[in-house]
């Protein structure tokens, strides 16, 4: 069965530079959701999008930013990196409903040197 | 603050017994509840799924319900070293239009040979 696919899976930037990150949800999911984890923490909620929309906001720093294409992807920008941001960042998707469940990508490992 | 707490680790099981995994959830209005388990560096992986009092079972793990108590756990039965993983517990809210997966800060399993 097809499953969430996140590009790219490494990515290592300066401080200060722009990172972009791509998630490419289980097809007919129209929800997606993206999250943040440090080493040794649980995963941290960002932002998340149904149907092109901006559904519900965490704890995204102003210098992120998100949005969800036509075709449901969506793409999480960050800027202005900062050391503290390296980490793993999950995209996960879901098909809506009061049951839904949420199935996780395999995550794009952030470094910022 | 919606919270989700799980019970401090870690847990080391030998090869064959039960592993005991619980979690308590703060908000009355929660709907779904999630077993989530995760190696390191992996995206977290979907064990269990539960919406309605009582227990779940599936092959070797049965999670169980409480929402009166606020109340939800893994069993773990005839435990293998491959089972070895971060367990997170993961709540699903609603409220205003929107979803939120809030997760536990995940209990590290180990199965000793």
């Amino acid at each position: 069965a097809a499953g969430v696919i996140q590009s790219p899976r490494h990515l290592i930037k300066e401080k200060r530079e722009t990172a972009t990150l791509k998630c490419y949800p289980i097809p007919r999911h129209d929800t997606v959701y993206w999250y943040q984890q440090g080493p040794g923490q649980d995963p941290q909620f960002l932002i998340s999008f149904y149907e092109k929309m901006q559904s519900d906001k965490g704890s995204i720093p102003d210098r992120f930013s998100a949005q969800q294409f036509s075709d449901y992807h969506s793409e999480l920008n960050m800027s202005s990196l900062e050391l503290g941001d390296s980490a793993l960042y999950f995209c996960a998707s879901g098909a809506g409903g009061p049951q839904e469940t949420q199935y996780f990508g395999p995550g794009t490992r952030l470094l910022v040197l | 603050q919606k919270e989700v707490e799980q019970n401090s680790g870690p847990l080391s099981v030998p090869e064959g017994a039960i592993a005991s995994l619980n979690c308590t959830y703060s908000d009355r209005v929660s709907q779904s509840f999630f077993w989530y388990r995760q190696y390191s560096g992996k995206s977290p992986e979907l064990i269990m799924s539960i919406y309605s009092n009582g227990d779940k079972e599936d092959g070797r793990f049965t999670a169980q319900l409480n929402k009166a108590s606020q109340y939800v756990s893994l069993l773990i039965r005839d435990s293998q070293p491959s089972d070895s993983a971060t367990y997170l517990c993961a709540v699903n809210w609603r409220g205003g239009g929107s979803e939120k997966l809030v997760f536990g800060k995940g209990m590290k399993l180990t199965v000793n040979p």
